[in-house]
């Protein structure tokens, strides 16, 4: 069964705009950390921001914030005023806890393009 | 600081051909280890983790093997590359803590790998 989904092969937005990256996973272990990392053309995968299963907060780190919706099992990425910069791939990625050997596992991608 | 090497860059090698992939960690004792493969447009998928010397795990049967002779040192190989070995190698490390679950991975740059 997949554990992660992303739904959106590609986005569009234009520059300053917000963007909304969706993810849904899948599990039955109460504690788990969503992830989500930035791959541009060049290959390395940047870690943008995590989500612990327990964190009563949605997490921020700068322009990117998770809206974290529990009962739905999503964690979208939302990235605000976009940058011409941002242009890239975008992975969500989850790790179990309870469930043998914390290995991340990656969704497909969502290939984001910004416009000027 | 913790840094991680991984080298070559990109590499074309004719089917049938050995090969080995290396991936140093420094900065860090006792770390755990992993390569994923990114076939081209595709999500990253776990080949093998080592959770110290001589540890491996291997995630999906194939054509690849790996190894860990020393504690920060991680190798990927072949005997006899096929076609279906082609994509974007990237070796990663992550340290665990005791119930931690935001240590997220440090990628290295990635190896893209062409069998002809």
């Amino acid at each position: 069964a997949q554990k992660i989904t992303q739904t959106q092969p590609g986005m569009f937005v234009q520059e300053k705009e917000a963007v909304t990256l969706d993810c849904t996973y899948d599990t039955s272990d109460p504690s788990y950390g969503l992830f989500w990392y930035k791959q541009p053309s060049s290959g390395e995968m940047i870690f943008l921001i995590y989500q612990g299963s327990y964190d009563q907060q949605n997490a921020t780190e700068g322009r990117y914030s998770l809206n974290f919706q529990k009962a739905r099992k999503s964690a979208n990425l939302v990235i605000s005023a976009s940058q011409l910069g941002d242009s890239a791939m975008y992975f969500c990625a989850m790790r179990e806890v309870n469930t043998g050997f914390q290995k991340l596992v990656f969704g497909t991608g969502t290939r984001l393009l910004v416009s000027p | 600081s913790q840094t991680i090497h991984q080298w070559p860059a990109t590499l074309v090698q004719p089917v049938g051909s050995p090969l080995s992939l290396e991936c140093t960690v420094e900065g860090t004792s006792n770390p755990n280890l992993y390569w994923y493969r990114q076939a081209a447009g595709r999500g990253l998928q776990l080949l093998f983790y080592s959770v110290g010397i001589g540890q491996i795990s291997s995630e999906v049967p194939q054509n690849l093997s790996a190894s860990r002779p020393q504690d920060r040192q991680f190798i990927l190989s072949s005997k006899k590359l096929l076609l279906s070995d082609s994509g974007f190698y990237l070796c990663a490390w992550s340290v665990e803590e005791a119930g931690g679950l935001d240590d997220g991975y440090t990628f290295g740059s990635g190896t893209r790998l062409t069998v002809v």
